[in-house]
């Protein structure tokens, strides 16, 4: 059973922001929101998490909804190098596994 | 740093032979995980060690596979005799705690074709 829905694609032109929806309706109080991503032929790499706050880092910006229904994480400016499948995964503090779904193919354009 | 290693990086078997599949997690990584993605279909969680113990091997699909990882270092995955369907792409990761804001390091992945 799903827990997150993502588009299944999306482009965006290079240098420009690139914003990835995640809806997770059914997320609870203790559910981390993670991001990671698999560039082809390399292995998911972790870009961020975050519980309610909205958080950065040096890849990306993670915006989380006041309700924590959605989010949103934000490439400021993408580059061809970040063309790649991005997984939103919704996972609690006790739970180790990663359950990837389908992601949402990136493809970033010139 | 090291990261992840793994070790072939490409494998091309016969059906019902046997392959080895070798993970090297990040040095004082004590949880190690097995990953794989089959043909069209989702990445999927085999099984999960801390140190030397399997803590869960509930996503391993059949007792044609076997995981090790003697001393609580690398790992091995075994796979025998190998079907065609076991074709896929085979992930390791390591994390160094186990709770979820632990975020888990991904090797490049080991593809299996089973001919």
């Amino acid at each position: 059973d799903a827990k997150t829905t993502q588009p299944t694609s999306m482009d965006c032109a290079e240098g420009r922001a690139a914003n990835l929806p995640c809806n997770h309706s059914t997320i609870s109080g203790n559910e981390y929101v993670y991001w990671y991503r698999q560039i082809h032929s390399q292995g998911p790499q972790y870009i961020i998490h975050g519980l309610k706050n909205n958080e950065t880092n040096e890849m990306a910006s993670l915006i989380i909804t006041e309700d924590r229904k959605s989010s949103t994480l934000i490439l400021p400016h993408a580059t061809l190098r970040d063309t790649a499948v991005y997984y939103c995964i919704v996972r609690s503090s006790n739970d180790y596994k990663l359950s990837f779904g389908a992601g949402t193919t990136v493809t970033v354009r010139a | 740093e090291a990261g992840v290693t793994q070790f072939p990086s490409h494998s091309v078997i016969e059906k019902g032979q046997t392959v080895t599949l070798r993970c090297d997690p990040i040095s004082g990584h004590d949880n190690l995980y097995w990953y794989r993605r089959v043909m069209g279909k989702e990445i999927k969680f085999l099984l999960h060690f801390v140190k030397e113990s399997k803590q869960d091997e509930s996503g391993m699909p059949n007792n044609r596979f076997l995981a090790e990882r003697t001393g609580g270092t690398y790992s091995t995955l075994k796979v025998q005799p190998a079907e065609l369907e076991d074709s896929g792409v085979y992930f390791c990761a390591s994390s160094l705690g186990l709770a979820g804001f632990y975020e888990q390091f991904f090797g490049p992945g080991t593809r299996l074709t089973v001919l």
